[in-house]
């Protein structure tokens, strides 16, 4: 009964690869974020989509490319891998309308690690 | 535009010990605002919130915060502190609505340390 999930935990990889990391929530709310949060802890939004509709987007590398197939998925591909991509990146959902606003759940984080 | 300051990277306590971490915040609109805690490789969990009303909240395992707009702080504060409340915490402000789609911006953590 997982709320938010994500898909891999660890990621491994070449520079110049391009990989996928998936989320999931089953909370039924209606808006997804992804963050970025580097080696110093630091928490940065990336992206946000409410009701699969792209609505935040900070200055990040056009290689970073997220995906809503539905509510309830939010999916970051990422082209041509850099040693600067190295981080934990963060999913997580809230709901924009009602008593709960913007109560962001997190998904566990997938450590993302370039060689 | 929104930021968070959080004064002292680092808090250190003995178990029983009053926990204070603060949290000072700019936004050019009413805020809405956070505290996160996370542990030690996992993700951010919400300790509680302001919005509107009350400037005192109480949240999960004993914390509390008050809102104080005339010194744009929020501090996070707990009477005794216990060896399971060490992991790094986050505050974090939000718009209230408008344009800001649920953006929330984080303040830079305070990793609190609990001695026996």
């Amino acid at each position: 009964d997982t709320a938010v999930s994500q898909t891999p935990k660890y990621l491994v990889t070449q520079m110049g690869n391009d990989k996928s990391i998936k989320c999931e929530q089953n909370l039924g709310h209606d808006t997804m974020y992804w963050y970025k949060q580097d080696s110093k802890k630091f928490l940065k939004i990336m992206f946000s989509y409410n009701n699969k509709e792209l609505i935040i987007n900070e200055t990040v590398p056009n290689r970073f490319s997220p995906k809503s197939p539905d509510k309830a998925h939010l999916n970051l591909h990422i082209n041509s891998l850099e040693l600067g991509d190295s981080a934990v990146y963060f999913c997580a959902s809230s709901q924009l309308v009602g008593p709960a606003y913007n109560e962001q759940f997190f998904g566990p984080g997938t450590r993302l690690t370039v060689l | 535009a929104q930021s968070v300051t959080q004064l002292g990277s680092h808090v250190s306590v003995s178990e029983g010990a009053l926990v204070l971490l603060r949290c000072n915040y700019s936004s050019s609109v009413p805020p809405y605002l956070f505290w996160y805690v996370q542990y030690p490789n996992q993700g951010l969990q919400l300790l509680l919130k302001y919005t509107t009303g009350a400037t005192l909240v109480k949240g999960i395992n004993g914390f509390e915060a008050e809102f104080k707009k005339s010194e744009t702080s929020f501090h996070l504060t707990k009477p005794s502190a216990h060896m399971s409340d060490a992991a790094e915490y986050f505050c974090a402000v939000s718009a209230a609505g408008g344009t800001s789609y649920g953006k929330l911006t984080f303040g830079q953590g305070t990793i609190l340390t609990v001695h026996p």
